[in-house]
């Protein structure tokens, strides 16, 4: 266990469906971020939410839509997704403003997209 | 931003040999670096880290070296064992925001 958890574990959604992941941590961070790892582009960067404000957005787009209503939770929010979107969906927490930016992940939500 | 270059993508080793995973990164301001290890059906977990300050640091039988110069740095894995099979990732940070940049990953297969 890392202290971050994510649910579910895997999803199965239509291009029309609208789901949402969920993460949440238990370790007193102030940072969580939302990373796509596909065969392709390993752990891209998708959201950084620093105390609770996003402070990134790697050009992600819109129907992905982070939630982050406090600094323990973060819900990342899906419609419309097409099947390129189907990868393991990793979120992580970290202690931000102490220049060791250690993560600690989460087992992922593995997406597949049909 | 930052880049980070990791080499190479696959590599399989002799149970009981050295595995080197090499990583480079762009930007002069970075000054963390940690290496991930990722098992199957699992998320990345920290193995080790190095601060820009430091040169070498060993844990057991994994170490890391940094060259700040040369802007690259190195995991080495001595007398590897069937569990250290896996995905490694490199990963370089700033203190301006946290960021975590990842290499691509190399997958390390333990050959018995």
């Amino acid at each position: 266990e890392t202290g971050v958890t994510q649910t579910p574990r895997h999803l199965v959604m239509g291009m029309t469906n609208k789901k949402s992941l969920k993460c949440e941590q238990h370790l007193g961070h102030n940072a969580m971020y939302w990373y796509k790892q596909s065969a392709k582009k390993p752990l891209e960067l998708m959201f950084v939410y620093n105390f609770k404000e996003q402070t990134e957005n790697n050009s992600v787009p819109s129907r992905f839509s982070p939630e982050c209503p406090n600094s323990s939770h973060l819900f990342l929010h899906l419609h419309t997704l097409q099947p390129e979107d189907s990868a393991l969906y990793l979120c992580a927490s970290s202690q931000a403003g102490t220049g060791v930016a250690e993560a600690f992940f989460g087992q992922g939500t593995r997406l597949t997209v049909v | 931003g930052e880049n980070v270059e990791q080499h190479p993508s696959t590599l399989s080793v002799q149970e009981g040999d050295s595995a080197v995973i090499k990583c480079t990164y762009s930007d002069s301001a970075s000054n963390y670096f940690p290496w991930y290890k990722q098992e199957l059906g699992k998320g990345p977990q920290l193995i080790i880290d190095i601060r820009s300050n430091v040169g070498e640091k060993k844990d057991q039988r994994i170490a890391v070296t940094l060259n700040k110069t040369a802007k690259h740095f190195s995991l080495h894995i001595t007398e590897t064992q069937p569990e250290d099979s896996a995905v490694y990732f490199c990963a370089a940070s700033s203190g301006r925001d946290d960021k975590i940049i990842f290499g691509k990953g190399t997958r390390l297969h333990i050959l018995p």
